[in-house]
C-alpha cells in the first residue's frame, strides 16, 4: 500500500487561497495519476484534478480558473491551491491515487480535510 | 463533459437481500467504469474497475457489469456492513477527465 496523508489548514476565509498538499509515503510519486477531489457536507464527490507523468495536468473545466495542482518529486508530495473561495469551496477534500491502466480508477484515498471557508 | 446518472437514488433493502445499482453516462465510457463504497466519515472505497474487475480485497459478492453507457453494480446478498453510499466513476484515457455519479443510498428496510 501507499498511504496518502494530506494536511492544510481546517478554516480559510472567504476570497483567500487555499493551499493543500499530500504526502505520498512507501512509493514513487512518479508514473502514475495523482487527483484532488472534493465532497461538500452531505453531498456527492466532485473531481478536481489530475497531475501526472511528473508534471502533466489536467483539470475539471467548472474550476479550472481557480485551480493549480503541482508536484514536488523530491518530496513526494503533489499540491493544491484554490484560490477566490466562497462558501461552496466549503468540502472534505481528498487526495488519492489513480495506477493507470488497466485500473483507471481511484485505489487509494487519502483520509479527507475538512476546509470550512467561513470569515 | 459525461454525466453519470445513477438510479436509484435511494434503495431499501434487508440484509441477505440482492441490491441492483444502475449507471447511466450520457455518452460511451467504452468500460472505464468504476465502483465506490462510502460510508459516513470515511473516504471512498475501490469495489469494481473497469466496468467487472474486483479490486483487491473485495468480496465475490460484488459484481458489475455493462460497457458503453449501461453499467450495473450487483451486491449479491447484503450483509449488514453493505449498507452505505455507492458512486460511480468514469475516466477518460485522453486526456483524463474524471466524472462521479451522484450516488446511490443503500440503507436498511
Amino acid at each position: 500500500q501507499v498511504p496518502l496523508q494530506g494536511s492544510g489548514p481546517g478554516l480559510v476565509k472567504p476570497s483567500e487561497t487555499l493551499s493543500l498538499t499530500c504526502t505520498v509515503s512507501g512509493g514513487s510519486i512518479s508514473s502514475v495519476y495523482w487527483s484532488w477531489i472534493r465532497q461538500p457536507p452531505g453531498k456527492g464527490l466532485e473531481w478536481i484534478g489530475y497531475i501526472y507523468n511528473s508534471g502533466n495536468i489536467n483539470y475539471n473545466p467548472s474550476l479550472k480558473s481557480r485551480v493549480t495542482i503541482s508536484v514536488d518529486t523530491s518530496t513526494n508530495q503533489f499540491s493544491l491551491k484554490l484560490s477566490s473561495l466562497t462558501a461552496a469551496d466549503t468540502a472534505v477534500y481528498y487526495c488519492a491515487r489513480d495506477p493507470g491502466a488497466p485500473v483507471h480508477a481511484f485505489d487509494i484515498w487519502g483520509q479527507g480535510t475538512m476546509v470550512t471557508v467561513s470569515s | 463533459e459525461i454525466v453519470l446518472t445513477q438510479s436509484p437514488a435511494t434503495l431499501s433493502l434487508s440484509p441477505g437481500e440482492r441490491a441492483t445499482l444502475s449507471c447511466r453516462a450520457s455518452q460511451s465510457v467504452r468500460s472505464y467504469l468504476a465502483w465506490y463504497q462510502q460510508k459516513p466519515g470515511q473516504p471512498p472505497r475501490l469495489l469494481i474497475f473497469d466496468a467487472s474487475n474486483r479490486a483487491t480485497g473485495i468480496p465475490a459478492r460484488f459484481s458489475g457489469s455493462g460497457s458503453g453507457t449501461d453499467f450495473t453494480l450487483t451486491i449479491s446478498s447484503l450483509e449488514p456492513e453493505d449498507f452505505a453510499v455507492y458512486y460511480c466513476q468514469q475516466r477518460s484515457n485522453w486526456p483524463p477527465v474524471s466524472t462521479f455519479g451522484p450516488g446511490t443510498k443503500v440503507d436498511i428496510k
